[in-house]
């Protein structure tokens, strides 16, 4: 079973803060990165999947950083609004297919008015 | 388009009754999977399918049956319902399972098993 680690678990900002948080996975077989935001009550949805050592993909004020050889990923939030309050999920794929995804527990972010 | 859609978003079961989770996509995917989420832990994959007619067990599938006949539907079937079924489940889909394709999330279906 792969190891996928996400820090913190939770944390909470007051809006307009600017934060980011963790995935660290193996750094051998790797195919791909996903992270997905999931608010409650809703589905996840994805915001990025990342395949490249030094991919930077961008959403709006939602950015994500990948290091494949040293096995981490950063996601930055910036100017963070209590819209943003969800968990945010990455997952580490080993495999050429999506059945190789190991998800990590998530970080649970909630944004204070 | 209505992506992917899950019933029933709720279910209380008795130990030992069955039931069918269903879960439908119109985007033509051929990659089907199911997962559940337990407190404290990553989703984690139940049973998946590249295509029609072709299923495989994922980390999780012990009780638990899936079919896949056409490419629109992927049912999860609870054969005999246990109280370590009680979770929330997830069906997920993409184009053709590639690791660079992102996956679409149904609702979820919250399942207690009393």
């Amino acid at each position: 079973i792969l190891n996928v680690e996400q820090s913190p678990q939770s944390l909470h900002v007051q809006e307009g803060d600017s934060t980011n948080f963790t995935c660290s996975f193996p750094s051998s077989n790797f195919y791909a990165l996903h992270w997905y935001r999931w608010e409650t009550a809703k589905s996840p949805e994805a915001l990025f999947v990342m395949t490249l050592n030094g991919d930077e993909k961008k959403k709006g004020r939602i950015s994500a950083t990948l290091n494949t050889k040293e096995g981490y990923s950063y996601l930055y939030i910036k100017g963070s609004q209590p819209e943003d309050s969800a968990t945010y999920l990455c997952a580490f794929n080993s495999g050429g297919s999506n059945y190789k995804l190991t998800f990590g527990k998530g970080t649970l972010l909630t944004v204070n008015p | 388009n209505a992506g992917v859609t899950q019933t029933p978003k709720f279910q209380v079961l008795k130990t030992g009754q069955s039931m069918t989770l269903q879960c439908a996509q119109d985007m033509n995917h051929e990659y089907m999977s199911w997962y559940r989420q337990d407190p404290g832990m990553g989703l984690r994959l139940i049973h998946y399918s590249v295509g029609a007619g072709i299923t495989d067990q994922g980390e999780v599938p012990n009780g638990y049956n899936v079919s896949r006949s056409t490419t629109e539907d992927f049912p999860l079937r609870l054969l005999s319902a246990a109280p370590s079924q009680t979770s929330v489940y997830f069906c997920a889909s993409s184009y053709s399972g590639k690791s660079n394709e992102k996956l679409f999330f149904g609702s979820g279906t919250q399942l207690s098993v009393l």
